[in-house]
């Protein structure tokens, strides 16, 4: 079962950050948090991962807070194109198990 | 990075027809491989897992006689649907891990099954 809460929806401002919060509460130590999107019809695909610390790659930023029971997906500069479906995903194990995930729209 | 392919991507068959859903990995080898369904305006989930030259293990309620699972190389796992019924139509999507690199798994681009 999914082990994350996140917003149903959100809209964002074409060229400004889009900031999506996730809650996973009940993590342990060694889990990881993946972020996945998915554009209508299509298969997710990933974004970023974390375990404790900040992390960032060209697509986006991943803030986990100190205890690690939320994280926050940051896209700096929304486009268009980023109105999709955005999963958070704790790994337990092998398997993933998402939750119900944020519809974002990206407004022009 | 890495590409993951499904074929077919639309499928139409009669009620009572089996279909078969083919996943490949195109430039790495992945010991396991999932299967995910999709119902309209629903969350992914997770049907079973595939680990190669071995038996699937399937997610509680899903039936491994209705939903065949082979995963017989590194680089591709079928998923065949049997005797089909209008209530098995939706979006199955696999995905795969590469060998040794993390959890992160490369997801295909799904497959639209209707069953008439």
């Amino acid at each position: 079962d999914a082990k994350t809460t996140q917003p149903t929806s959100m809209d964002c401002a074409e060229g400004r950050a889009a900031n999506l919060p996730c809650n996973h509460s009940t993590i342990s130590g060694n889990e990881y948090v993946y972020w996945y999107r998915q554009i209508h019809s299509q298969g997710p695909q990933y974004i970023i991962h974390g375990l404790k610390n900040n992390e960032t790659n060209e697509m986006a930023s991943l803030i986990i807070t100190e205890d690690r029971k939320s994280s926050t997906l940051i896209l700096p500069h929304a486009t268009l194109r980023d109105t999709a479906v955005y999963y958070c995903i704790v790994v337990t194990g092998n398997q993933f198990y998402f939750g119900t995930g944020t519809s974002l729209t990206v407004i022009p | 990075g890495a590409v993951v392919s499904q074929h077919p991507s639309r499928v139409i068959c009669k009620s009572g027809t089996s279909v078969k859903i083919e996943c490949r990995s195109l430039d790495f080898q992945a010991t396991t491989m999932f299967w995910y369904r999709q119902f309209p305006k629903q969350s992914l989930m997770l049907m079973a897992t595939s680990n190669e030259g071995s038996k699937a293990t399937y997610e509680q309620g899903v039936e491994k006689d209705k939903f065949l699972i082979n995963h017989a190389s590194l680089t591709l796992s079928t998923l065949t649907v049997t005797s089909a019924h209008p209530e098995d139509s939706s979006f199955y999507i696999c995905s795969a891990r590469d060998l040794g690199y993390s959890y992160e798994q490369y997801f295909g681009p799904g497959t639209r099954l209707t069953v008439t």
